[in-house]
């Protein structure tokens, strides 16, 4: 079936320094990549979406400048987190439609931490 | 797209079934019906979907009522790793559509 690979699936960096996570999609094709945010105990919230050789479509709220995503091939994304702040701490997650499947296909997910 | 509502959380005792119920009033015509689940920790997890059948596939069966404005996933034989968060999701099936999230329902399988 279809698969994401998401790394690091964990990361602590210290407040003011940037982080990146990458996301793959192991065995097809992803045109297409969202990003959810998730802090503990509640549900996931899409920050942006992202599509091969264009900008990405930041939800309301999310700061762009902030959140550089960028998507440059078939196959990977990334989300950089610049300038962290203690709360960005939060749980990452990607997610790719794959189309010959029903649904979306999602990473492990990253736990960032900043101290 | 349609919200959904679900119970916050439910209990099952190991090896019984697992009936989960969603409601979704305002779904549309084109809308499917969508059920995830999230283990502590780690990225939302596939399990089936339909629009207006019942659908059964390895994980579990879907029965969509004939007014289609409610739903329940059924984990047949539930076992302790079926803990989980379960997210009943309301989508059309056009490309690139976004997942609206609710709460979900924290299912705990008890030994």
């Amino acid at each position: 079936g279809a698969v994401v690979s998401q790394h690091p699936s964990w990361v602590i960096c210290k407040s003011g320094t940037s982080v990146k996570i990458e996301c793959r999609s192991l065995d097809f094709q992803a045109t297409t990549m969202f990003w959810y945010r998730q802090f503990p105990k509640q549900s996931l919230m899409l920050m942006a979406t992202s599509n091969e050789g264009s900008k990405a479509t930041y939800e309301q709220g999310v700061e762009k400048d902030k959140f550089l995503i960028n998507h440059a091939s078939l196959t990977l994304s990334t989300l950089t987190v610049t300038s962290a702040h203690p709360e960005d701490s939060s749980f990452y997650i990607c997610s790719a439609l794959h189309r010959g499947s029903y649904g979306y296909t999602f990473g492990s997910g990253t736990r960032l931490t900043v101290v | 797209d349609a919200k959904t509502t679900q119970p916050p959380s439910m209990d099952c005792a190991e090896g019984r079934a697992a009936n989960l119920p969603c409601n979704h009033s305002t779904i549309s015509g084109n809308e499917y019906v969508y059920w995830y689940r999230q283990i502590h920790s780690q990225g939302p997890q596939y399990i089936i979907h339909g629009l207006k059948n019942n659908e059964t596939n390895e994980m579990a069966s879907l029965i969509i009522t004939e007014d289609r404005k409610s739903s329940t996933l059924i984990l047949p034989h539930a076992t302790l790793r079926d803990t989980a968060v379960y997210y009943c999701i309301v989508t059309n099936a056009g490309n690139n559509r976004k997942l609206i999230w609710g709460l979900g329902t924290s299912l705990a399988v008890n030994p």
